[in-house]
């Protein structure tokens, strides 16, 4: 079992539509990252982090650490959103901490 | 443009064959990562390279060898792959290998072993 799971799998909305991706996560991490992959692999980091919620442009990213839960909120979503959305959490500290990473959202938003 | 570069971008090799996979950062970072996605399954970290000593190896085969001669530089040495080493191999590059660390990811070598 992977110690991240992300939800939905798939998500398909119409553009201007706001979307939610959730991962949660079962055991203690010391950040987590979120990462968008474009068709072709280019991977890009969108956000790291280890508490409360950050913000950039229309995309805001939320954690819950007792919870063991974040989403990725995208507001009024665009055709450019279309990519593979990636939760990866960080386990341990410094030297040797691990990173594991969630399956993946495929969002696709249609004009 | 992230800044990480990986070459070459696609690579067809043969299970008997050798191939190295490079990585170049011009970001000034201090610590490398080779990652793994193969189809369908998450994203897997392979290597993790601090001020050119390796500080991570994650249960990785021996058919896959890195390198990392100084902070800019990362390969990857394949040697006797198999084919369910298909897989996009990715590269990252962040300041340092601590956990505040933000990464910044080249676009990846999809490598097909037949």
């Amino acid at each position: 079992k992977n110690e991240v799971e992300q939800s939905p799998q798939n998500l398909t909305a119409q553009e201007g539509e706001f979307i939610t991706i959730n991962c949660s996560y079962s055991v203690g991490i010391s950040a987590l990252h979120w990462l968008q992959q474009h068709p072709g692999g280019g991977i890009v980091s969108l956000f790291m982090l280890s508490s409360g919620k950050k913000k950039h442009g229309r995309l805001i990213a939320t954690i819950n650490i007792q919870e063991k839960h974040s989403s990725l909120h995208i507001t009024a979503s665009h055709p450019r959103d279309s990519a593979v959305y990636i939760c990866a959490v960080r386990i341990g500290w410094g030297f040797g901490n691990v990173l594991h990473c969630g399956s993946g959202t495929q969002v696709i938003v249609l004009p | 443009e992230t800044g990480v570069t990986q070459t070459p971008r696609h690579l067809v090799m043969g299970m008997t064959n050798k191939k190295s996979l490079k990585c170049e950062q011009h970001l000034g970072h201090n610590a490398m990562y080779w990652y793994k996605q193969s189809a369908k399954k998450p994203l897997e970290l392979m290597f993790v390279y601090n001020f050119k000593e390796q500080t991570e190896n994650n249960s990785v085969p021996s058919r896959f060898s890195p390198e990392c001669p100084n902070s800019s530089h990362l390969f990857l040495h394949l040697h006797t792959l198999q084919p369910e080493d298909s897989a996009l191999y990715l590269c990252a590059s962040s300041p340092t290998d601590a956990v505040s660390s933000e990464q910044y990811f080249g676009p990846g070598t999809r490598l097909t072993v037949t």
